[in-house]
């Protein structure tokens, strides 16, 4: 069964800086995709980013990278220029592409991101 | 394009009931999927709904069902309340399941708790 684990429960960030959030991830699948989300305290769970398995390219949106290591099997996301509205939390997803299970995604517990000005 | 909704927002019941909760997808999504999200657990895949039809199912107890409507609109009904089932509920919708795009969208949630 596929596991995604964020060993970090909390990070702090000073404004304007940088931060990484890890992600890990097993599955025995090669074909696969990968999210983040961010969930404030609003609670709506809103998609950052995603990673198709199959790229070697990271995906980059603005702010937001990644950095995914497909044999270490790890996904961080790194945000930029850290603003206040990025104090959130942050979910790693896995979502496998093929099977009876393919749009159920399969959550990290969570890195609660503190951005301090 | 309006997002996904979710009615009620906030819910609370006594054990013992039973309760309904609904989900309108994005315009257009076809998929629907439903999770619990609890500060023990985590975010967890109660099911999966698509033209109808339930194609995936998570490890809950029967108490908890759900169905889709011709209209992707999504119901999920939760029967014998426990104190256990005391979690935000989040509803997802998207476009397709077996085709490109796979990103999922959530609702806001809806937050039951049951006394």
């Amino acid at each position: 069964a596929q596991t995604v684990t964020q060993s970090q429960p909390e990070m702090s960030v000073q404004e304007a800086e940088t931060v990484t959030l890890s992600c890990t991830y097993d599955t025995s699948e090669s074909d696969y995709y990968l999210f983040w989300y961010k969930q404030p305290p609003s609670r709506q769970m809103i998609l950052v980013i995603r990673q198709e398995a199959y790229k070697q390219q990271n995906a980059t949106e603005n702010r937001f990278s990644v950095n995914f290591q497909k044999a270490a099997k790890s996904f961080s996301l790194k945000i930029s220029d850290s603003q206040l509205g990025d104090a959130a939390m942050y979910f790693c997803a896995y979502r496998a592409l093929y099977g009876g299970a393919t749009n159920k995604l399969i959550f990290g517990t969570g890195t609660l991101l503190a951005v301090q000005p | 394009k309006a997002g996904v909704t979710q009615t009620p927002r906030y819910l609370i019941k006594t054990r013992g009931q039973q309760v309904t909760l609904s989900c309108s997808p994005i315009s257009g999504h076809r998929s629907v999927s439903w999770y619990q999200q609890t500060p023990g657990q985590g975010l967890q895949f109660l099911f999966e709904y698509f033209s109808e039809t339930q194609r995936n199912k998570g490890n809950f107890p029967g108490r908890f069902s759900g169905r889709q409507f011709s209209n992707s609109r999504s119901e999920m009904n939760v029967s014998t309340l426990e104190l256990g089932d005391s979690a935000l509920y989040l509803c997802a919708s998207s476009l397709n399941r077996d085709t490109v795009p796979y990103e999922q969208y959530f609702g806001p949630g809806t937050r039951l708790t049951v006394t």
